[in-house]
């Protein structure tokens, strides 16, 4: 089982730009989180899909945007990046909506100059 | 509002010295209860949780946690630490009912030779 693969690990982009970044969920979850971690802080929710639809989101701006596809993979989606953007951008499945035992990916450093 | 503090950001212990990292919350019920490791640069891993039941509930790598509530408190022990346990170290809670998975700020331990 290979656990929660997230693609790119690290990423370099430009303000203004856009970036996707994707995420595969561990083997039988169907829930996708996704969090943002700034540097020396804990995580901070971003939404959750299930069902391919965004379930509840938290104190983002509309900037970010996600999907799920059929297979429960997800992308993460920022636009028109601001250097506070720049994170480490984790990615959690977990195999129902109440995050009983969420599974972190190891998540995709972004850098925006 | 929803909170999850983590008193101590940095704690340095010596090896084989016993390990107590604290963790308050502020909900208004019995939230869903966790702590998380992160090592540099690396995505987070479940320790342990708590959901109801024996308030003393242990977990992987010789850690444990109670949950009191009257405290609002949800400390991490180990009786032993190994310089292998050096890293950072989160608190989370999520409310029953609620996909928002909330993360203290975390406490980066330091395990001294």
């Amino acid at each position: 089982d290979a656990g929660v693969t997230q693609s790119p690990t690290h990423l370099i982009k430009t303000r203004g730009q856009q970036v996707t970044l994707r995420c595969s969920p561990k083997s039988g979850h169907d829930t996708v989180s996704w969090y943002q971690q700034a540097l020396g802080q804990g995580p901070q929710f971003i939404f959750q899909y299930y069902e391919e639809e965004e379930r509840q989101r938290g104190n983002f701006p509309d900037r970010f945007s996600g999907h799920q596809f059929p297979n429960y993979s997800s992308e993460l989606n920022v636009n028109a990046l601001l250097l506070g953007d720049s994170a480490l951008y984790l990615c959690a499945s977990t195999k129902d909506r109440l995050n009983t035992e969420a599974f972190f990916g190891q998540g995709t450093r972004l850098t925006v100059v | 509002a929803q909170s999850v503090t983590q008193p101590d950001i940095h704690i340095t212990v010596s090896e084989g010295a016993s390990l107590e990292l604290r963790c308050n919350y502020s909900y208004g019920a019995t939230p869903y209860l966790f702590w998380y490791v992160q090592s540099p640069g690396q995505g987070l891993q479940l320790l342990l949780k708590y959901f109801s039941g024996d308030t003393l509930v242990q977990g992987i790598k010789g850690f444990e946690a109670e949950f009191k509530r009257s405290q609002s408190s949800f400390n991490l022990r180990k009786p032993s630490v190994h310089w292998s346990d050096a890293a950072e170290y989160f608190c989370a809670v999520v409310e029953d009912n609620n996909n928002d998975m909330r993360f203290g700020a975390g406490t980066r331990l330091t395990v001294k030779p």
